[in-house]
Parts: structure tokens; C-alpha cells; sequence
């Protein structure tokens, strides 16, 4: 089973800030990680694929790097809307998500 | 307009048994695979099973193996989750998604709204 850990659990941060939460997986993935947003009471939204290539819609200041066993989500200039939880996900072995970062306002 | 709806989510007693369905809208659901991902209360996702697009492939995760059966009827757009011996520790919300392709495992393109198990006596 491949684990998924996130970091940080818990971010705090103001509009305008860029933040970036990090992914490690316990055994290479290549680039099969995706990355989904969450808020509450609502379905997880996709918005990277592929380790980096950003879903259609997803706003351009959503970034995504890495390969293998680390990787990273960036947002360039938070906005209001991006106060949410947010999961990685690897499929190359099944399926396994990370424990998830809260990104909270500050 | 691609949509997932869930159902079938009620109170149930542990030991219990339950089917949960979910209905596929806007794209042709015989060309995706499938999968069911469940939230508990306050906590993380967590992947419970994958179906291929002819149920020729089926994986299920170590917590749920042996206890549910994933399904689906591509005739009447629909997959299923045939949940038995059911435990408080499966008490979430349960998600159907949809896998961006019907050839092998990949990352989920949509996903439903959800619809809430409660596993107590």
C-alpha cells in the first residue's frame, strides 16, 4: 500500500499570500498524483492531474510540480474562494489520498 | 451537464446490510470506470472500490474486501455498492466519482454529491 503524507495539516494564511502545501508518497509514483479541493459539505473538485497539468476551469494561479516521491501544490495570490481543504491523490498503484491541509484564513 | 447522484444512505443497525446507488447523467457511462470514496465524519477521503467499464476489473480497499460488492448496470447508466456486515467505523458519506478514462486506473474527473451512511445502534 502506498502511503500519502501531506504537509503542512493546518495553514494559515491571508488573501494575496502564496502558499505551498507539499505531498510525499512512500514509494515513487512517477507523476500519478492528482490534487482535489474540498469545502465543507461539499464534493472534492479536481484541479491537477498528472503531477502538473492543471484541469480545465482551474484558475491559471493553481501550481503543481514534482515526480516520483515529492510533490508540491502552489497558489500564487490566494483569493476568498481558495479557503478549503485540500487532498493529493496517487493512481499508480490504486488509489491512496493524503490525510489532507486545511488552508485556513488567517 | 455531466451529473452523479447518490442514494440509499440511511441509519443502519451494525451487521446490517445496505445498497447504495448512484446515477449517471451527461456523458456515456458504459466508456468510464468507476469508483466509490467515502468521507467519515470529520476525517479524510478514503478510496473504497474500482470498476472497469465491463466490471471485467474490480479492486476493492483492504477495509471494506470481503464485506461490499461494487457493481454497475451500464444499460441503465448506474453503479451500485452492495455494503454487508456493516460496522460503526464505516459511518461517512459516500461518493461515487468518475475515472477520466475507461482503459485503466486514473485520476477522478467528477464526482457526485454524496449521500450519508450512519452505522448505529
Amino acid at each position: 500500500d502506498i502511503q500519502m503524507t501531506q504537509s503542512p495539516s493546518t495553514l494559515s494564511a491571508s488573501v494575496g499570500d502564496r502558499v505551498t502545501i507539499t505531498c510525499r508518497a512512500s514509494q515513487s509514483i512517477s507523476s500519478w498524483l492528482a490534487w482535489y479541493q474540498q469545502k465543507p459539505g461539499k464534493a472534492p473538485r479536481l484541479l491537477i492531474y498528472k503531477a502538473s497539468s492543471l484541469e480545465s476551469g482551474v484558475p491559471s494561479r493553481f501550481r503543481a510540480s514534482g515526480s516520483g516521491t515529492e510533490f508540491t501544490l502552489t497558489i500564487s495570490s490566494l483569493q476568498p474562494d481558495d479557503f478549503a481543504t485540500y487532498y493529493c491523490q496517487q493512481y499508480y498503484s490504486y488509489y491512496n489520498f493524503g490525510q489532507g491541509t486545511k488552508l485556513e484564513i488567517k | 451537464e455531466v451529473q452523479l447522484v447518490e442514494s440509499g444512505g440511511v441509519l443502519v443497525q451494525p451487521g446490517g446490510s445496505l445498497r447504495l446507488s448512484c446515477a449517471a447523467s451527461g456523458f456515456t457511462f458504459s466508456s468510464f470506470g468507476m469508483n466509490w470514496v467515502r468521507q467519515a465524519p470529520g476525517k479524510g477521503l478514503e478510496w473504497v472500490s474500482y470498476i472497469s467499464t465491463s466490471s471485467s476489473t474490480i479492486y476493492y480497499a483492504d477495509s471494506v474486501k470481503g464485506r461490499f460488492t461494487i457493481s454497475r448496470d451500464n444499460a441503465k447508466n448506474s453503479l451500485y455498492l452492495q455494503m454487508n456486515s456493516l460496522r460503526a467505523e464505516d459511518t461517512a458519506v459516500y461518493y461515487c466519482a468518475r475515472v477520466n478514462n475507461g482503459h485503466t486506473i486514473d485520476y477522478f474527473d467528477c464526482w457526485g454529491q454524496g449521500t450519508l451512511v450512519t452505522v448505529s445502534s
